[in-house]
């Protein structure tokens, strides 16, 4: 299985600063047809996961534009541009390109 | 509105069942894949489970295999999971997930599996 290993695990972060969470597998995440199936995902405190982010760097519908990703092949960011408060909470990457698809362990974002 | 809500989860005995249900509602679901996802309480996201937008091809992971299965009925709009032989370590909120360009892109609210005696 591919494993997601996200850094750092834990980020206080200080509202209205950035926040950058970086994602890295353990093989190339290329598929076969030429894409990229990485994504990012949120999860609020006692909410259900959230995908922000698609294919590496395209946001999903209803996505704040200060939510970005970038990367390629095994190393992956997620970036926050400026901090608000409703942005508290777990970020996962997945991968999708090969099966089983597999999640990182998770990133707290949380207010300084 | 895309509407995923999850029924079916509850309270069961080591080595019991459960038929835990996803009802669809606001998109195509007759052609759309979909996930199963399950999160341990306080741990990380763990695949469980996809199936095709037709049923006829499904994929587990490797600790549920034999022992889950995935089904759907287009008719009904309704996705399900039919956990078998269950253990402790199956304890978990499950969400269902429509799977679309390569990402869960739509998740219900999940409904909680505990196992214990």
């Amino acid at each position: 299985d591919i494993v997601m290993t996200q850094t750092p695990l834990s980020s206080p972060v200080t509202l209205g600063q950035p926040a950058s969470i970086s994602c890295r597998s353990s093989q190339n995440l290329v598929h076969s047809d030429g894409n990229t199936y990485l994504s990012w995902l949120q999860q609020r405190p006692g909410q259900p996961p959230r995908l922000l982010i698609y294919k590496i760097s395209n946001r999903f519908s209803g996505v704040p534009d200060r939510f970005s990703g970038s990367g390629a092949g095994t190393d992956f960011t997620l970036k926050i541009s400026r901090v608000e408060a409703e942005d508290v909470g777990v970020y996962y990457c997945m991968q999708a390109t090969q099966f089983p698809p597999t999640f990182g362990r998770g990133t707290k974002v949380e207010i300084k | 509105e895309v509407q995923l809500v999850e029924s079916g989860g509850g309270l069961v005995q080591p080595g019991g069942s459960l038929r835990l249900s996803c009802a669809a509602s606001g998109f195509p679901f007759s052609s759309s894949s979909m996930h199963w996802v399950r999160q341990a309480p306080g741990k990380g996201l763990v695949w469980v489970s996809h199936i095709d937008s037709d049923g006829s091809s499904t994929l587990y992971a490797d600790s549920v295999r034999d022992r889950f299965t995935v089904s759907r009925d287009n008719a009904k709009n309704t996705l399900y999971l039919q956990v078998d032989s269950l253990r402790a370590e199956d304890t978990a909120m499950y969400y269902c997930a429509r799977y679309y360009n390569g990402a869960p892109d739509y998740w219900g609210q999940g409904t909680l599996v505990t196992v214990s005696s």
